[in-house]
């Protein structure tokens, strides 16, 4: 039973390119985020979104685009794909209440921009 | 803005010693929560044990427990009975206790375990 799911784990695609990375979390999570780990393993909040609406939108170009079409499921598109781009992008939830707030993790989609 | 540091980017253990990895952070906040995340070759992201900081106990999960230091601003993490399957990236992480909702992480910068036999 995935708690957090990604898809795809991996994504090679060439500068200019448009590309989307899926998320899902069936563990009934109201709060879900996208975080950005780039080449020194380090970790950057992106977005935020709490029952669809959007939380947290951090300085991300706007060339990111997170949609979420129902509280269990976060999409992230990015237009114009960059080098720099390239990163390992995470999925995340939680349900936020007393008590609870940890956060869950996906097991990540690594993107490469050649 | 809230920040966290880990000032040892790689730590080394033998196997069955202990270990421990430090972590501050700053915040002008009271009420708040750590964490400790570690980050396995595999990529996988899992939480090994938190702390509420309104909470004077130590947090403990197994062969895991932290040493929460308030004033100090010092969250460190010690590992005993270290494993081989302990070898990873420790991240240290806070988040505020204010927001209701979508409260994000800070991450500090990650400490890489080795462990040898």
């Amino acid at each position: 039973d995935t708690a957090v799911s990604q898809t795809p784990k991996y994504l090679v695609t060439q500068m200019g390119n448009d590309k989307s990375i899926k998320c899902e979390q069936n563990l009934g999570h109201d709060t879900m985020y996208w975080y950005k780990q780039d080449s020194k393993k380090f970790l950057k909040i992106m977005f935020s979104y709490n029952n669809k609406e959007l939380i947290i939108n951090e300085t991300v170009p706007n060339r990111f685009s997170p949609k979420s079409p129902d509280k269990a499921h976060l999409n992230l598109h990015i237009n114009s794909l960059e080098l720099g781009d390239s990163a390992v992008y995470f999925c995340a939830s939680s349900q936020d209440r007393a008590n609870s707030y940890e956060q869950y993790f996906g097991p990540g989609t690594r993107l490469t921009v050649t | 803005a809230q920040t966290v540091t880990q000032s040892q980017p790689e730590m080394s253990v033998q196997e069955a010693e202990t270990v421990t990895l430090s972590c501050t952070y700053d915040t002008s906040e009271s009420d708040y929560y750590l964490f400790w995340y570690k980050q396995p070759p595999s990529r996988q992201m899992i939480l090994v044990i938190r702390q509420e900081a309104y909470k004077q106990q130590n947090a403990t999960e197994n062969r895991f427990s932290v040493n929460f230091q308030k004033a100090a601003k010092s969250f460190s993490l010690k590992i005993s009975d270290s494993q081989l399957g302990d070898a990873a990236m420790y991240f240290c992480a806070y988040r505020s206790a204010r927001e209701t909702s979508g409260s994000r992480l800070t991450f500090g910068e990650g400490t890489q375990l080795t462990v040898n036999p």
